[in-house]
């Protein structure tokens, strides 16, 4: 199986406050993972691509100080919203890329984390 | 620049027909193709993933097939339910570059209502 988790599932948090949150895969070791954003009635957009052991790749327009990602494990990548302010309120899903040998990778989604700025 | 698109933006159907979404993309040089079902306020679910050396795959109803070389693929529904009422996605993986795996790039979406 290719499992990938994410916690929490939703969050509340005020304006200005930092919101920490977790994208692991559960059976599988991940050198890659990713970051999507989606905003109400739209479709995914990547935001960054997180790679183990080195600095996150963040897709243009993404400010890179405000959405801080660590992959300190191969089965861990965190994205970290810093000084959240309501705009910055979506559902944010991770996706974690399990490479297959003889085959070509494919992305496993996590379920994904609403985030509600006050 | 590498694009998904989506036709229809929305469609609905009464249960019972068979119906066929429609997905292009503006670059051939792709490593896989997945289509996804998105209920409201949740997670994606992933329905098929075609690799690039395949024509087409199956489950259940559904059937997803690609055609590099006219950049599209379609999903097609049997016999469509009112569970099967979603937002259906489509993700192209796009070579970065020589054997190098590029991201996934999403279409718009297709909202689908399937009234009983």
């Amino acid at each position: 199986g290719a499992v990938v988790s994410q916690h929490p599932s939703w969050v509340i948090c005020k304006s200005g406050t930092s919101v920490k949150i977790e994208c692991r895969s559960l059976d599988f070791q991940a050198t890659t993972m990713f970051w999507y954003r989606q905003f109400p009635k739209q479709s995914l957009m990547l935001m960054a691509t997180s790679n183990e052991g080195s600095k996150a790749t963040y897709e243009q327009g993404v400010e890179k100080d405000k959405f801080l990602i660590n992959h300190a494990s191969l089965t861990l990548s965190t994205l970290t919203v810093t000084s959240a302010h309501p705009e910055d309120s979506s559902f944010y899903i991770c996706s974690a890329r399990k490479e297959l040998a003889g085959e070509v990778d494919t992305q496993y989604f996590g379920p994904g984390t609403r985030l509600t700025v006050l | 620049k590498q694009e998904v698109t989506q036709i229809p933006a929305a469609l609905s159907v009464p249960e019972g027909e068979n119906l066929v979404l429609n997905c292009s993309f503006t670059d051939s040089a792709i490593y896989n193709l997945q289509w996804f079902r998105q209920d409201p306020g949740k997670g994606l679910t992933s329905l098929l993933l075609i690799q690039s050396s395949q024509r087409e795959q199956t489950s259940g109803r559904l059937n997803a097939s690609l055609d590099k070389s006219s950049g599209r693929s379609t999903l097609y529904i049997a016999a469509s339910q009112p569970g099967d009422s979603a937002t259906y996605l489509c993700a192209v993986g796009f070579w970065a570059g020589g054997t190098s795996y590029g991201k996934l790039t999403f279409g718009q979406g297709t909202i689908l209502t399937v009234h009983p």
